[in-house]
């Protein structure tokens, strides 16, 4: 039982290239989410979802694209690297979309640079 | 809007030094959930406790124990007798209800404990 798996766990961009980071939950979790992490801001909400083709923005999405097609994966999209989004980034899951049953798993996150 | 907030952003006690991380919080909503994770040096998440809003019932787990009082909008989390391996950053976080009937955790920006030996 694997957990919260997100990869790389480490990446560096340039501005304006792409990348794609992944997040994978073997728990048959219905809630799943990215959060980013910078210094002296705590966990900021970019994205959610409650479920297989269900999306919704957090506190900060902009910058950022998420699709759900299946309930194990939910990848976060960077189209267009910004300096701003050098951040740790960590997605979390939970079993399932009512109240209470907020993340509880999260993964070892990402750390992005972009230069 | 909901808010929390840790006024402590840095705490330092040596070693069997007991010592409490305050969270306050602000909501309108009638049921809410509080939660507190640790985040150790090598940077994961872990999950501490989770309480909901009808339960202010202290409770202790081993050396923590937390303290959730409604009434002063609070749920501070006390460290009895630290050790070295308690030297982390402490987040507090706070459900917030989305129009889509799920919910979000709104963090505070954490308290980073360190205890000397």
């Amino acid at each position: 039982n694997a957990g919260v798996t997100q990869t790389p766990k480490f990446q560096v961009l340039k501005t304006g290239q792409s990348m794609t980071l992944q997040c994978a939950q073997d728990m048959n979790h219905e809630y799943m989410s990215w959060y980013r992490q910078d210094p002296g801001m705590g966990l900021r909400l970019i994205h959610y979802s409650v479920g297989a083709g269900i999306t919704d923005q957090g506190e900060v999405p902009n910058g950022y694209n998420v699709s759900r097609s299946t309930t194990e994966d939910f990848p976060l999209r960077l189209l267009s690297a910004a300096p701003s989004q050098t951040s740790v980034y960590f997605c979390a899951s939970s079993p399932d979309r009512g109240r209470g049953s907020q993340p509880q798993h999260f993964g070892d996150g990402t750390r992005l640079s972009i230069l | 809007a909901q808010k929390v907030t840790q006024a402590q952003t840095e705490i330092s006690v040596v070693e069997k030094e007991d010592v409490t991380l305050d969270c306050v919080y602000e909501t309108r909503d009638t049921t809410y959930y509080l939660f507190w994770y640790k985040q150790p040096p090598s940077g994961e998440l872990v999950f501490l406790i989770r309480r909901n809003s009808f339960d202010e019932q202290n409770e202790i787990s081993g050396r923590y124990s937390w303290n959730f009082q409604k009434s002063t909008s609070s749920f501070n989390f006390t460290i009895t007798a630290s050790q070295v391996v308690d030297s982390a950053v402490y987040f507090c976080a706070l459900s917030e209800a989305t129009q889509g009937g799920s919910e979000k955790l709104v963090f505070g920006k954490g308290t980073k404990l360190t205890v000397n030996p």
